[in-house]
C-alpha cells in the first residue's frame, strides 16, 4: 500500500522562504512530484524528482531522499499568489498502472 | 494551460442516475488517468487507459467505467450515483510508455449529486 504524509497546514510571510515535508511509504517507486493548486482549481505540476538530490526551479526547489522516503518543496521569495494547497503525489505501478498516489495536501497560507 | 479539456464543467444529478465526464488528451499523449478529488482532500486513482485499454485500477466499484478513443480522448461513466460520488473528476494526460512522465491534469468537472 501507499502511505504519504505532509503537514496540513502552514503559514508563512510574504517575501520569506518555506520548506513542505513529504515522507512516504510505497511499493513500485517510479518518482515523486509536486504539484500547487488553487482553491477550485485542478493541479498544476511544479517539479518531479525520481533521483536523490535536489532539483531548482526558479523560485521552487524539490528535494528527495529514497533510503529515507522523504522530500521537501522549498519555495523561496514567497508572493501573495503563492497562497494555495501543495499536493505531494509518489508514482507507483502498485495498482499496474503508472499512477500518482497523493497525500491530502498542505495548505499554505501567505500573509503580509 | 496543460491543453488537457473537460467536459462539462459542472454538472448537477439525482441519486440514482447515471453521468459520462469527457476528458481530451494533450498533443502526442496516449495515457489518460482519472482521479476523484473530494473537498479537502487529494485526489484519488480511479483507472487509467493506455492505448484504449484500461492499464489500471483503483480502489474504485465497477459502477465507475471508462473508455479510450483512437484519438486518446477518454470517457468516464458512473452508474447509479450515490451521494459520495460528488466531488471533482480529473483527468490527467501524459506518456506513460517513458516511464516516469509527468502527468498533466484538466481543469476538472465538479459533480454535485442530490
Amino acid at each position: 500500500g501507499q502511505n504519504i504524509d505532509q503537514p496540513t497546514e502552514m503559514t508563512a510571510t510574504e517575501g520569506a522562504i518555506v520548506q513542505i515535508n513529504c515522507t512516504y511509504q510505497t511499493s513500485g517507486f517510479n518518482g515523486l512530484f509536486w504539484y500547487q493548486q488553487h482553491a477550485g482549481e485542478a493541479p498544476t505540476f511544479l517539479s518531479y524528482n525520481v533521483l536523490d538530490g535536489l532539483e531548482e526551479k526558479g523560485r521552487f526547489s524539490s528535494f528527495l531522499s529514497r533510503s529515507k522516503g522523504y522530500s521537501y518543496l522549498l519555495l523561496k521569495e514567497l508572493q501573495m499568489k503563492d497562497s494555495a494547497s501543495y499536493l505531494c503525489a509518489v508514482k507507483s505501478r502498485e495498482t499496474g498502472a503508472n499512477n500518482l498516489f497523493f497525500g491530502t495536501g498542505t495548505r499554505l497560507t501567505v500573509i503580509p | 494551460e496543460t491543453g488537457v479539456t473537460q467536459s462539462p464543467t459542472h454538472l448537477i444529478k439525482t441519486r440514482g442516475q447515471q453521468v459520462t465526464l469527457r476528458c481530451s488528451s494533450q498533443s502526442g499523449h496516449n495515457t489518460v488517468s482519472w482521479y476523484q478529488q473530494a473537498l479537502g482532500q487529494g485526489p484519488q486513482f480511479i483507472f487509467q487507459y493506455y492505448r484504449e485499454e484500461e492499464n489500471g485500477r483503483g480502489n474504485f466499484p465497477p459502477r465507475f467505467s471508462g473508455l479510450q478513443f483512437p484519438n486518446y480522448s477518454s470517457e468516464l461513466n458512473v452508474n447509479a450515483l450515490e451521494l459520495d460520488d460528488s466531488a471533482l473528476y480529473l483527468c490527467a494526460s501524459s506518456s506513460e510508455g517513458a516511464g516516469g512522465s509527468v502527468q498533466y491534469f484538466g481543469p476538472g468537472t465538479r459533480l454535485t449529486v442530490t
